[in-house]
Parts: structure tokens; C-alpha cells; sequence
């Protein structure tokens, strides 16, 4: 059965703080990772990654994939309250066919 | 901009009741998803379609059935709402995979049955 699991759970950092949310998975048909960003409202797209080794940069948000460990990172350097969200890795399996993992509650504490 | 627009961010039925739940997108997107979402167990897919009149089970269809007959549109039915249906839903819609884009989701719905 394919799999996806974040960690931690729930992160509760101060302001400023760096963050290394992890997301690490098991599929049979990997095509991509996409990381999401979901506040109150409708999850927001950060990510996509295919390619092994291959950092992506947005702002203060990065991202690598890893597919030798089957896994994945997403950093947030000096974080800021707005940051605070739940952050959500999927899996592409297949034909666009998504798997998500738990999730990453983060708070940013002023 | 994609938008993907739910037709309730709050919902209350009751247990028996036949539920409709819509969503339509405004990008011509080929591809339309349903999901859930609960507390531990993050996105589950319901049902998606890759075109007009098209439906595939997701991982949990039991229980509901869905209606493509436009291209913009996808809804969701629950037959006969249960307790255990009172879920957040959300929508999503993408190009089709060869595209390497994301798929963009609506704001949600937070039913719940009684």
C-alpha cells in the first residue's frame, strides 16, 4: 500500500527560528513530490520536485528530494508568524493521482 | 489565476439525507478531484475524473458517487449522509500529467451530518 509520512507532527518554534520539516514515502509508481502550504482556507502549491539532489528556492522556503532515502525536506529559514500553517507532502503516483501524508502543524510563536 | 470554487464553506444535514456538494473551476482543466480531509489522516482521495463523464474510484468511494456532465463542473454525492461522513471536502482540478503541474484546490466544505 503506498504511503506517505511527515514528521514531525506538530512544531511549535519562535520567530526567526529555522524549520527542517521531513516527509518520506513509499509508492509504486513515483512520478513527483509536491509540498503545499494550508492555512484556513484552500491548500497552497510551494513544491514540485522530481529530480533527485535538485534544490528549490522560494524566498525563505527550500526544498530537496532525496530518491535514494525516499524522502524529502522543506526548510524555512527565519520564520515569521505568518508562516504558521499546516504543511502537507504529497506523492504523485501514477497518473496525477496524489497521496498525502498527516501533515506538519507548525506554529510560529512571536 | 486558477480558481476552484466550492459551493459551501459550511454545511449541516442530517443522517439519511442526499447531500450534493459542488465545485467548479474556471481553467478548462482536464482533471477534477475529491478529496476529505481528517485530523491524522491528512488528504484521502474520494473519486477523480480525467473528463467529461469520466469518474475512477479513489482509495474511500464507499458510500459516495460523483456527476461530471460539464467540463467546469464535479460534484459530489453522498447518497444516504452518515455520521462518519461529516468531514472537511475539498476540490481540486489540474491539467492533464503530462503537463507537470500542480493541482490547485478549492476553499473547502466543512459538512457535517446529525
Amino acid at each position: 500500500e503506498d504511503k506517505v509520512v511527515q514528521s514531525p507532527l506538530s512544531l511549535v518554534v519562535h520567530e526567526g527560528d529555522t524549520v527542517t520539516l521531513n516527509c518520506s514515502y513509499e509508492v509504486t509508481n513515483f512520478r513527483s513530490l509536491l509540498w503545499y502550504k494550508q492555512e484556513k482556507k484552500a491548500p497552497t502549491f510551494l513544491f514540485m520536485l522530481t529530480s533527485s539532489g535538485i534544490e528549490k528556492k522560494s524566498g525563505r522556503l527550500s526544498s530537496i528530494l532525496d530518491k535514494k532515502e525516499l524522502s524529502s525536506i522543506l526548510n524555512i529559514t527565519a520564520t515569521q508568524t505568518g508562516d504558521s500553517a499546516i504543511y502537507l507532502c504529497a506523492v504523485e503516483e501514477g497518473a496525477q493521482k496524489l497521496v498525502f501524508g498527516q501533515g506538519t502543524r507548525l506554529t510560529i510563536n512571536p | 489565476d486558477v480558481k476552484v470554487t466550492q459551493s459551501s464553506r459550511y454545511l449541516v444535514k442530517r443522517t439519511g439525507e442526499k447531500v450534493f456538494l459542488e465545485c467548479v473551476q474556471d481553467m478548462d482543466h482536464e482533471n477534477m478531484f475529491w478529496y476529505r480531509q481528517d485530523p491524522g489522516l491528512g488528504l484521502r482521495l474520494i473519486y477523480f475524473s480525467y473528463d467529461v463523464k469520466m469518474k475512477e474510484k479513489g482509495d474511500i468511494p464507499e458510500g459516495y458517487s460523483v456527476s461530471r456532465e460539464k467540463k467546469e463542473r464535479f460534484s459530489l454525492i453522498l447518497e444516504s449522509a452518515s455520521t462518519n461522513q461529516t468531514s472537511m471536502y475539498l476540490c481540486a482540478s489540474s491539467l492533464p500529467f503530462w503537463s507537470n503541474q500542480p493541482q490547485h484546490f478549492g476553499d473547502g466544505t466543512r459538512l457535517s451530518i446529525l
